[in-house]
């Protein structure tokens, strides 16, 4: 399968804490991006990473991307209670092919405590 | 500027029925794709379209259509319902389809529950 996947499946944390969200795939990429869904909602493009950076920001967000490993990390600081969502990674694949499609992991379900 | 729309939100069939879902994009986007999500499955892509052909298709037996019209709105179908496709169905647009894929724009979904 190309679709990536995340680790943790769930991770539970109090606000103000950071949360950390990792996520691997198996072919090689152009870019890999994170999205965030709150239950039962659309998808929320949080920050895309393209395969030559290894590192970006935004906001309170911190994507690193490793081709070597072929991993990601999210790491969201300062956390709130109104992060709590389910983050997706998912990767757009190096193919040569001008059609987009997007491969989605199954997701860490993040639940940030008052 | 509006975003995705989906209609209806929710909805109930009961097996052997078919329904259709509709999806309009944001103003300027030309290239719908359609994703089922289920908790066991996790997003699969269904299919993209763009100038009102089919450009990529996903790994969904035939019973699931769609379709593109000049406007750029989208349709998919699902006919002879099983109990398994029960599911949110999401459409998602971005501008064009060329190159490497940039940022997608989902709608909220269809949520479809089939009896």
């Amino acid at each position: 399968s190309q679709q990536g996947e995340e680790d943790p499946q769930a991770l539970s944390i109090q606000e103000g804490e950071n949360a950390t969200m990792n996520c691997s795939y198996k072919t090689s990429i152009n870019n890999l991006q994170w999205y965030r869904q709150n239950s039962g909602r659309g998808l929320v493009h949080l920050i895309l990473i393209r395969s030559n950076e290894r590192e970006k920001h935004s906001g309170r967000l911190r994507v690193t991307l490793d081709t070597s490993k072929k991993s990601s990390s999210l790491l969201i600081t300062a956390s709130r209670a109104a992060d709590t969502a389910s983050y997706f990674c998912a990767t757009d694949p190096d193919r040569g092919s001008t059609l987009g499609r997007l491969y989605f992991g199954r997701g860490t379900q993040l639940t940030v405590w008052p | 500027k509006a975003g995705v729309t989906q209609t209806p939100r929710y909805l109930i069939k009961t097996r052997g029925q078919q329904v259709t879902l509709s999806c309009s994009p944001i103003s300027g986007h030309r290239s719908v794709s359609w994703y089922q999500q289920t908790p066991g499955q996790g997003l699969q892509f269904l299919f993209e379209y763009f100038s009102e052909t089919q450009r990529n298709k996903g790994n969904f037996p035939g019973r699931f259509s769609g379709r593109q019209f000049s406007n750029s709105r989208s349709e998919m179908n699902v006919s002879t319902l099983e109990l398994g496709d029960s599911a949110l169905y999401l459409c998602a647009t971005k501008t064009n389809p060329g190159g490497n894929t940039g940022e997608l724009f989902f709608g909220e979904g269809s949520r479809l529950t089939v009896l």
